[in-house]
């Protein structure tokens, strides 16, 4: 099946630090999300873009919706201890009641 | 409000056994699906339903079954498991014009031996 390619798998960084992530596809998506899961819970919506070049911010976090709408882009800033989680992307075409999601980055944030 | 729940939140079944994961929401959500999860694999989708009476398949809905005979309730059946179903099930419901929302329940992590 359809997959989205999520990079990197893993990071660890230390307190304070800048975070990139990024997801990509070999389809087009009318809309991308980006949901963040921590141990033992379902996952969060973050942030939902709906246009292609679309900048998002939600707090120290900004999203990006790529232009050829096959990647999109979550940025993290000055990061702390509760970032901690799994970041997964979702795509989404239009006339389907379907998500596909990304196979999620793992952040671990040293203090 | 209670969101979206999940029952049980562990389970570990014999290969062959069936069983039920149960999942409920109260926010009047027309839209409720299946997702599981496995390691390195993200979620995948595995039901999913528009509204009572109306189910459809995602991308892995072999071994599993599903019923929506009420707004609230989406329960996931298995009917004989395998080892390969071993997973953590996760429920979702949305409203049918925000589909980007969806409420995800905590999870029940499934074992079959």
């Amino acid at each position: 099946g359809q997959q989205l390619n999520q990079s990197p798998q893993s990071m660890f960084i230390q307190e304070g630090e800048d975070v990139s992530m990024n997801c990509t596809s070999s389809s087009i998506f009318n809309t991308w999300l980006w949901y963040k899961q921590e141990p033992g819970e379902g996952p969060v919506l973050l942030i939902a873009l709906y246009k292609a070049g679309e900048l998002t911010s939600n707090g120290r976090l900004t999203a990006q919706f790529g232009i050829t709408r096959k990647d999109s882009f979550l940025n993290i800033s000055a990061s702390i201890p509760s970032d901690v989680g799994i970041y997964f992307c979702a795509g989404h075409t239009s006339g389907t009641y379907k998500y596909i999601f990304g196979t999620g980055t793992r952040l671990k944030v040293l203090a | 409000n209670a969101g979206v729940t999940q029952t049980p939140k562990f389970q570990v079944l014999k290969t062959g056994q069936s069983m039920t994961l149960q999942c409920a929401q109260d926010m009047n959500h027309e839209y409720m699906s299946w997702y599981r999860q496995d390691p390195g694999m993200g979620l995948r989708l595995i039901h999913y339903s528009v509204g009572a009476g109306i189910t459809d398949q995602g991308e892995v809905p072999n071994g599993y079954n599903v019923s929506r005979s009420t707004t609230e309730d989406f329960p996931l059946r298995l009917l004989s498991a395998a080892p390969s179903q071993t997973s953590v099930y996760f429920c979702a419901s949305a409203l049918a014009g925000a589909l980007y929302e969806q409420y995800f329940g905590p999870g029940t992590r499934l074992t079959v031996t």
